[in-house]
């Protein structure tokens, strides 16, 4: 298997609610990663996970939690977002070393009404 | 801090003529560069990475780039275009911050490929 996974495609949520975004990899991976993609930009670094430990937070608003349960899982909460959070998240995963390949999900669109 | 710039927001190429899409870099030490291609709605796939060795680095679907130090560019290429091939490139350097693999990478902001028929 050497596909990222996400749930869900897409998500309409309101500014009050709590919804959660799930990635999934089973290549062995041990660290993955959150990008959050605008509209014709590209792709911004949020969160990065090694060994299941936050090792890299890039001043991210408190209204987005990750989450990695496990080696194959990575979460992202989000509660009381703004219209402006509305994007493409995308997971990523890669087998370690700077040298290596990060391997993309195909990403969820998240609006924001 | 390491960046990448892409000078180009569109690149338009005839079916069957070659193709180069440019990117320049900004490092401290040695520079990991990626291209991803973005289909639309899609996420990131890789086509080709260059980390040390040769300056002539080939990857997926018939893509090339070549790395010049001197110039501190990392120009995709290909020597002939297909329609398929429209999308938008990212060129991308690793980040050097936590070590130990777990780098992020910065993206250049991108160009579109449009390859006519």
């Amino acid at each position: 298997d050497t596909e990222v996974t996400q749930t869900p495609k897409h998500l309409v949520m309101g500014m009050t609610n709590k919804k959660s975004l799930k990635c999934e990899q089973h290549m062995g991976h041990r660290a993955m990663y959150w990008y959050k993609q605008k509209a014709k930009k590209p792709p911004e670094l949020m969160f990065v996970y090694s060994y299941e430990k936050l090792s890299i937070n890039e001043s991210v608003p408190s209204r987005f939690s990750p989450e990695c349960p496990n080696s194959s899982l990575l979460n992202l909460h989000l509660h009381a977002l703004q219209p402006e959070d509305s994007a493409l998240y995308l997971c990523a995963s890669t087998s370690g070393g700077s040298y290596n390949e990060q391997f993309f999900g195909p990403g969820t669109r998240l609006t924001v009404l | 801090a390491q960046s990448v710039a892409q000078p180009e927001d569109q690149v338009n190429v005839a079916e069957g003529n070659p193709l180069t899409v440019k990117c320049t870099y900004s490092v401290s030490g040695n520079p990991y560069l990626f291209w991803y291609v973005q289909y639309p709605n899609r996420g990131l796939q890789f086509l080709l990475k260059y980390i040390t060795g040769d300056n002539l680095v080939k990857g997926s679907y018939g893509f090339e780039a070549e790395f010049n130090k001197s110039q501190t560019s990392f120009h995709l290429k290909k020597p002939s275009a297909l329609v398929s091939d429209s999308a938008l490139y990212f060129c991308a350097v690793r980040d050097m911050w936590a070590g130990g693999g777990a780098d992020g990478l910065t993206f250049g902001k991108g160009t579109h490929l449009i390859i006519q028929p």
